[in-house]
């Protein structure tokens, strides 16, 4: 299985703020790499596909770089409806893995 | 707009059988375009990939998990199911159903709310 790493596992920040987070998987995956959002009691919700395109509707103020094994998720600005788990996931290769997460908490 | 609900039991005993099923709704399991999938998620804890059936019925499943878990299709309802077997505690988790869509890379962007399931006796 392709193990992907989260970093770090929790953040404490400001509204405001510009946050990074980072993913990291066990081989190399290209670019089949997404980005989600789950708030509590929530599923999952997509943000970013192919590691840098942006899903429709979701705000300008996130983004996602990398390639290979190394990927960010940048948020440039965050709102206080930012606050929340992130996720990575890989479908480069069944079975499709996640990150352990990424909790985003309110400084 | 497409909308996924899954349904079932919420508690089922230890060693007992769980079903769940996910209804599409707003588009054609048949269209093609995506895997029907089940990922769950332990409370307090990350996502784990099930599996998922193409609408042909082929499947694909988490080698990593015992192979107590099917998933079917019945594309004459327009639903997709998961049964779980000798489930134990462990199996306690919110299970939600999705579609991967295949193309650009594939990524899951259809997810119903989840389904919170207890197992004990």
């Amino acid at each position: 299985d392709i193990q992907m790493t989260q970093s770090p596992s929790s953040l404490s920040a400001s509204v405001g703020d510009r946050v990074t987070i980072t993913c990291r998987a066990s081989q190399s995956i290209t670019n089949y790499l997404n980005w989600y959002q789950q708030k509590p009691g929530k599923a999952p919700k997509l943000l970013i596909y192919a590691a840098s395109t942006l899903q429709s509707g979701v705000p300008s103020r996130f983004s996602g770089s990398g390639s290979g094994t190394d990927f960010t998720l940048t948020i440039s600005s965050l709102q206080p409806e930012d606050f929340a788990t992130y996720y990575c996931q890989q479908s480069y290769r069944t079975p499709h893995t996640f990150g352990q997460g990424t909790k985003l908490e309110i400084k | 707009q497409v909308q996924l609900q899954g349904s079932g039991p919420r508690l089922v005993k230890p060693s007992q059988t769980l079903s769940l099923t996910c209804t599409v709704s707003g588009a054609s399991i048949s269209s093609g375009d995506y895997y029907w999938s089940w990922i769950r998620q332990p409370p307090g804890k990350g996502l784990e990939w099930i599996g998922y059936i193409y609408y042909s019925g082929s499947t694909s499943y988490n080698p990593s998990l015992q192979s107590r878990f099917t998933i079917s299709v019945d594309t004459s309802k327009n639903q997709f199911s998961l049964t779980l077997s000798s489930v134990t505690a462990a199996d306690t988790a919110v299970y939600f159903c999705a579609g991967w869509y295949s193309s650009s890379r594939g990524y899951f962007d259809l997810w119903g709310r989840g389904t919170l399931v207890t197992v004990s006796s």
